[in-house]
């Protein structure tokens, strides 16, 4: 069975601050890698997928992230982050079976203006 | 364009108590998920379903039941409500279920038993 940590539950930056945050999942077989954003209050939405060809994925609202698969990892990075990216970002994995996702716990990120 | 739909937003249930969290999509997905978000703990899968009569356990299924008589709707019951049930629950549905397919979140429903 698949799964996924993140390495930092709680983040606080200040506006511009540049964004890095870790997810590493563990499986051997062909994954495909998600991070979601969940604004307070709000349901989950899809910020990024990888699942083939360039290793580095862009996504909405200035995010990015890069696949490493030797390091299992797919972390997500925005050069200068707003106080709008006040959320919470889950990392995800799809292993391609009928059962969805498995979900990193999670990173409460906080910007202060 | 409504997407996922979840019913109700928020629902205080005492302990013992039944009730049916609804979830309706209009997208033709024939992959639909429960999961249940607690603090810092991620989601969890409690059930899901591949189509229409079709469904299976997930991660947490204990205390809960589901069915999908329709490809549109999948609720979710609680039998005999537990104060280890408060939470936040999301439904989800997915085209295909396929590697790259994402899945389509509902708005969530935040259970509190006492």
């Amino acid at each position: 069975a698949q799964s996924v940590s993140q390495h930092n539950h709680h983040v606080i930056l200040s506006e511009a601050a540049s964004l890095e945050l870790g997810c590493n999942y563990s499986y051997g077989g062909t994954v495909n890698l998600f991070w979601y954003v969940q604004y307070p209050g709000q349901h989950l939405q899809l910020l990024l997928k990888y699942f083939s060809g360039d290793p580095l994925v862009k996504g909405i609202k200035g995010f990015e992230a890069e696949f490493i698969k030797s390091k299992f990892s797919f972390n997500l990075r925005k050069p200068s982050v707003q106080w709008s990216d006040t959320a919470e970002y889950f990392c995800a994995v799809k292993s391609g079976g009928a059962d969805g996702l498995t979900f990193g716990k999670g990173t409460h990120l906080i910007i202060q203006p | 364009n409504a997407g996922v739909t979840q019913t109700p937003k928020f629902r205080i249930l005492k302990i013992g108590q039944s009730m049916t969290l609804q979830c309706t999509q209009d997208m033709n997905h024939n992959y639909m998920y429960w999961y249940r978000q607690d603090p810092g703990m991620g989601l969890k899968l409690i059930y899901y379903s591949v189509g229409a009569g079709i469904t299976d356990k997930g991660e947490v299924p204990n205390g809960y039941n589901v069915s999908r008589s329709t490809t549109e709707d999948f609720p979710l019951r609680l039998e005999l409500a537990a104060p280890s049930q408060t939470s936040v629950y999301f439904c989800a549905s997915d085209s295909t279920g396929f590697y790259n397919s994402p899945l389509h979140f509902g708005n969530g429903t935040r259970l509190t038993v006492t």
